[in-house]
């Protein structure tokens, strides 16, 4: 069963820092690419941040570009984002999903976890 | 940037009625779209990817269709466990964009 599990939020002042991870299973996680998505409170979706297989590409929003850092840990099962210089406005739930390879339409987006809450407030 | 227009914002229906939800590209995005159902709390889940191919385990009351700039989410007869919030997603190009969401309620 493919799980993804979110981990790492809380609350933080503003200009602060927090790291986020999510740990899959049920998959080979090294085949798949993996997206950071968030939702503010009482609003939509806002994709956030694009990872590769290997790393070698990664993608950000302008709102978290420069401030935001993606990253995985293949032989760990794990994606982390790195969130510095945090503002009110990150205050999310934030996401992680899957996303296959362009020829596999069925794997995009197709698994999320089950979200963490970050909150940044003074 | 890709804009996803979605229509409409909102709508009260009834049990068993027909609903249809719209989304608008900006720009032509192929068949690069999901729908998806949210639930307050939950995380999304994916009811239809491809634009028209329905994720498996979801009934077939779902369907989508269209291709390019236009694309439908239809549930041909409402049920209960259907009242939620619904967003399409497009991963044609970076960013990729959610339309901004149709909350579906109770009439």
């Amino acid at each position: 069963e493919v799980q993804l599990v979110e981990s790492g939020g809380g609350l933080v002042k503003p200009g602060g820092s927090l790291r986020l991870s999510c740990a899959a299973s049920g998959f080979t996680f090294s085949s798949y690419s993996m997206n950071w998505v968030r939702q503010a409170p009482g609003k939509g979706l806002e994709w956030v941040s694009f990872i590769s297989t290997t790393s070698g590409y990664k993608y950000y929003a302008d709102s978290v570009k420069g401030r935001f850092t993606i990253s995985r840990d293949n032989a760990k099962n794990s994606l982390f984002l790195q969130m510095n210089s945090l503002r009110a406005e990150d205050t999310a739930v934030y996401y992680c999903a899957r996303e296959g390879i362009v020829a596999r339409p069925d794997q995009m987006f197709d698994y999320w976890g089950q979200g963490t809450l970050v909150t940044v407030s003074s | 940037d890709i804009q996803m227009t979605q229509s409409p914002s909102s709508l009260s229906a009834s049990v068993g009625d027909r609903v249809t939800i719209t989304c608008r590209a900006s720009q032509g995005i192929r068949n690069d779209l999901g729908w998806y159902q949210q639930k307050p709390g939950k995380a999304p889940k994916r009811l239809i990817y491809a634009a028209s191919s329905l994720h498996s385990g979801v009934p077939s009351r779902f369907s989508g269709s269209g291709s390019g700039t236009e694309f439908t989410l239809t549930i041909s007869s409402l049920q209960p466990e259907d009242f939620a919030t619904y967003y399409c997603l497009q991963h044609n190009t970076y960013p990729r964009t959610f339309g901004q969401g149709t909350k579906v309620e109770i009439k």
